[in-house]
């Protein structure tokens, strides 16, 4: 099936830093999502993104599915950013519409 | 709209005893996914249903695991009986078409 890495696995920043977070992926996708996963445990959606490029507020991604990666980027970043950001692709050989999820990147924000 | 919404959220059980996790899905949704999360493994999916049958099983790990969707608002996981490595969260999520929406969790405990 398809594989995918997520990095860097862990990040550590001061309140009102920049990141990029990076998603690769082995095969051809027909979806990829975003996630943020709180410290509370809840998985909420970021941005769906097969292609191009979105934004909202702080965040924004951008898909290059030709070069199979994604992109996610938080500028200013909040203490409230912290936890695990997840990518996850549906696609590989046959077109599956089966999710995998990355091992996601960590996320610390100091105060 | 509630959103997934998954019961209990908490569960401690002895090895050996029944599990039965609920989830109800977003109306409208076709698409139910049932997911296990747990440090080594990070998250894995069990099974896909899409306008309630089942589609990919193959995450499930043994028979001990099943999972029914008898009508479009509603769907059980079931261990029996539960051994201590099922610990974990498991999430429940539904999808329109493409996005995926997860509900909060149940986290399980078999001692």
């Amino acid at each position: 099936g398809i594989q995918v890495e997520q990095s860097p696995p862990d990040l550590i920043l001061q309140e009102g830093a920049n990141s990029t977070l990076r998603c690769n992926f082995s095969d051809s996708v027909n979806n990829l999502q975003w996630f943020h996963q709180n410290p509370w445990g809840q998985l909420i959606n970021l941005f769906y993104i097969p292609s191009g490029t979105k934004q909202n507020g702080r965040l924004s991604a951008t898909t290059v599915a030709t070069e199979r990666y994604s992109l996610l980027y938080i500028s200013s970043s909040q203490t409230t950013d912290s936890g695990v950001y997840f990518c996850a692709v549906e696609g590989g050989p046959g077109g599956s519409y089966i999710p995998t999820f990355g091992r996601g990147t960590s996320l610390i924000v100091h105060p | 709209d509630a959103g997934v919404i998954q019961s209990p959220r908490h569960e401690v059980t002895e090895m050996g005893q029944e599990v039965t996790l609920r989830c109800k899905p977003i109306s409208g949704h076709n698409s139910l996914f049932w997911y296990r999360q747990t440090m080594m493994r990070g998250l894995e999916l069990l099974i896909y249903f899409n306008n309630n049958v089942p589609i990919d099983d193959s995450g499930m790990p043994e028979d001990r695991f099943s999972a029914k969707m008898p009508n479009a608002s509603f769907s059980t996981l079931k261990i029996q009986p539960s051994e201590p490595r099922d610990s974990a969260v498991y999430f429940c999520a539904s999808s329109p078409a493409a996005e995926q929406y997860f509900g909060p969790g149940t986290r399980l405990t078999v001692t």
